[in-house]
């Protein structure tokens, strides 16, 4: 089946610590997504890139860096320079066209104490 | 820049009621916009969208929405909620080509729903 999947589900880590989240698609879209969803304020885009090797900054892209160096992958390092990473944090993914919209993978929580 | 605004925060109807949640934007050209569900936890689910054409549009799970442009609204309705519709919903309205590419979506702040029985 094709779809998007995020690992882990749940991530713990000490503050001051990097942490690197997986993004893996089989969709075959150019496209794909970073967001940061907290409570009470939807979805916020952190990163997105729209063909291999290329990326563009989103409205919260500080602390966060991505790479894009295969079209099914595109995962996200939240560093230690982000002030408040406890988040859910999701991926997704489009194609190019007429259709734009996006679909979503599971999710991770991370938790920074 | 656009923005999409979504007045609820929580809504609760009782099963078997109609539904209709709230969706503002403001964007400079015509707008793409969608609806989107989260179950808690999960990723998000498209329920429908619009492009062009026909301003009432059919998604799944028996949603339907109305695109509005003189009053910039995109609200969702359903004629009957079912318990499994407790959820939070989404929408979201999409720029296109802007500078640097990508399709970009702007999200509301969310609408949860809870569906008493």
């Amino acid at each position: 089946d094709g779809g998007i999947t995020q690992s882990p589900k749940y991530l713990f880590r000490k503050e001051g610590q990097n942490v690197t989240l997986s993004c893996e698609q089989n969709l075959n879209h150019d496209a794909m997504y970073w967001y940061r969803q907290d409570p009470g304020q939807g979805l916020r885009l952190i990163y997105y890139s729209q063909i291999v090797n290329d990326f563009q900054k989103g409205d919260i892209a500080e602390g966060y860096s991505v790479s894009r160096e295969k079209k099914e992958s595109f995962p996200l390092t939240v560093t230690s320079a982000q002030k408040n990473p406890t988040a859910f944090y999701l991926c997704a993914s489009s194609t190019e066209g007429h259709s734009y919209e996006q679909y979503f993978g599971p999710g991770t929580r991370l938790t920074v104490t | 820049a656009q923005s999409v605004t979504q007045p609820d925060i929580h809504i609760t109807v009782s099963e078997g009621a109609s539904l209709e949640l709230r969706c503002n934007y403001s964007y400079g050209a015509t707008p793409y916009l969608f609806w989107y569900v989260q179950s808690p936890g999960q990723g998000l689910q498209l329920l429908l969208k619009y492009f062009s054409g026909d301003t009432l549009v059919q998604g799944i799970k028996g949603f339907e929405a109305e695109f509005k442009r003189s009053q910039s609204s995109f609200n969702l309705r359903k004629p009957s909620v079912h318990w499994s519709d407790a959820a939070e919903y989404f929408c979201a309205v999409g720029a296109f080509r802007v500078t640097g590419g990508g399709n970009k979506l702007t999200f509301g702040t969310g609408t949860q729903l809870k569906v008493e029985l």
